[in-house]
């Protein structure tokens, strides 16, 4: 089944301690994402790799590090959770080209208690 | 800056009637427009893009650049359609930067 693909679903933590979510595509594509929807569904861009190089880094504490082992893949490790962390976090993917269609993940929902 | 608005949080219909969500941007250069849609308990996916001039699921969408909007219609609402809908730009030069609005809940009521 191709798609992309976030584990895990569901992520409840307490403050202080340090997560990973996991994202693999079979899509093929060289570029991949993560977003960041808050209490408010309010979708936000984080990180985007291509190739394995990032491209965009936006404003987002340095505690959220990206990495990607390969061009499948794009983990999201975060050190010292805080509540205000709490969200959905999506991984995507997409061709690198300025109107390849983004498919998304099923989402992470983080829970920072 | 690169904006976009959907200033409805929540729009309400009844099903076999009109329906337009509504989708404003700021940008300067030459955007690519994009609505995408979020069922309950699905992932985001994209519906349509304005560069296809398609129809999807009964959805159009024009890009007016005058008055910089990119509103979403379908003449006959289903149930079907209830979902989250997003509208989304993207700059020149910013592959996959997808400036997202806040996104709008229809709800379609039988």
């Amino acid at each position: 089944d191709t798609a992309v693909s976030q584990t895990p679903k569901y992520l409840v933590t307490q403050m202080g301690n340090d997560k990973s979510i996991k994202c693999e595509q079979n899509l093929g594509h060289d570029t991949m994402y993560w977003y960041k929807q808050d209490s408010k569904k309010f979708l936000k861009i984080m990180f985007s790799y291509n190739n394995k190089e990032l491209i965009i880094n936006e404003t987002v504490p340095n505690r959220f590090s990206p990495k990607s082992p390969d061009k499948a893949h794009l983990n999201l490790h975060i050190n010292s959770l805080e509540l205000g962390d709490s969200a959905v976090y999506f991984c995507a993917s997409s061709e690198w080209i300025r109107n390849s269609p983004l498919h998304f993940g099923n989402g992470t929902r983080l829970t920072v208690t | 800056a690169q904006r976009v608005t959907q200033p409805e949080k929540l729009l309400s219909v009844f099903k076999g009637a009109p329906v337009e969500l509504k989708c404003n941007y700021s940008y300067s250069g030459s955007p690519e427009l994009f609505w995408y849609v979020q069922y309950s308990r699905q992932r985001l996916q994209l519906l349509l893009r304005h560069i296809s001039r398609e129809s999807i699921k009964g959805f159009t969408a024009d890009l007016n650049k005058g008055e910089t909007s990119f509103h979403l219609k379908k003449p006959f609402a289903q149930e079907e359609d209830s979902a989250m809908y997003y509208c989304a730009l993207s700059g020149l030069g910013s592959q996959g930067n997808l400036i997202f609005g806040k996104g709008t809940k229809l709800s379609v009521k039988p």
